[in-house]
């Protein structure tokens, strides 16, 4: 089983709907969850950070860690065109040199 | 506020070949790491550093070397380049306890014929 598992997509829904992007991880000891945003031909860019379990909410998205399930969720509201790009989850378990493992990403498409 | 600088943006090489990418960040980040990008395989950790003078190999070190020239400064060198070396390279730096997670650069889309 790998440590970080994601859909990779594609997901193309209309512009205005709600997304719901996924992962699930193995490592119990991750602490620390993280989505990146990356449009074609550019780095990944951190979108949200959260610490532990719970929910945080920024604008139009929001994360959910549900470390019971090992299960992280990104909500997009209001769903823009702007919005397309590959969503990348990534964890890691807060030690001073561990590193941050990735999800392969999900390819997001908003038709307008 | 450049944040994380890779030069150059595009390579094209011949198989044999050699090479050096460049990576400079400067936020003052302790930890600075190289990636390459396939389609279907997500990122993968080539090397990293994570401080001055120290670096360590990641998932798919083989065909690479990395120079911690500096803080600023970690170079990725491939001395014989293959066309499996074909791929979308990333640089990345983080604060020591990552509080703010990495920043990547651009990226490098290097094609080896």
């Amino acid at each position: 089983q790998k440590e970080v598992e994601q859909d990779p997509g594609p997901l193309s829904v209309p512009e205005g709907a709600i997304v719901s992007l996924n992962c699930t991880y193995s490592n119990s000891a991750f602490q620390y969850f993280m989505w990146y945003r990356q449009y074609s031909r550019k780095g990944p860019e951190l979108l949200m950070y959260t610490y532990s379990s719970g929910n945080k909410e920024d604008g139009r998205f929001t994360a959910q860690v549900d470390k019971s399930s090992k299960y992280i969720s990104l909500f997009i509201r209001d769903s823009q065109p702007s919005d397309s790009a590959t969503y990348l989850c990534a964890m890691s378990e807060g030690n001073r040199d561990d590193k941050i493992i990735f999800g392969k990403g999900t390819r997001l498409h908003i038709l307008p | 506020n450049a944040g994380v600088t890779q030069t150059p943006k595009f390579q094209v090489l011949k198989t044999g070949q050699s090479m050096t990418l460049q990576c400079a960040q400067d936020m003052n980040h302790n930890s600075m790491y190289w990636y390459r990008q396939d389609p279907g395989m997500g990122l993968r950790l080539i090397y990293y550093s994570a401080s001055e003078g120290t670096t360590d190999k990641g998932e798919v070190p083989n065909g690479y070397n990395v120079s911690r020239l500096n803080k600023r400064e970690f170079s990725l060198r491939l001395e014989s380049a293959a066309p499996s070396q074909t791929s979308v390279y990333f640089c990345a730096s983080s604060s020591r306890d990552r509080i703010d997670g990495y920043t990547f650069g651009s990226g490098t889309r290097l094609t080896v014929v």
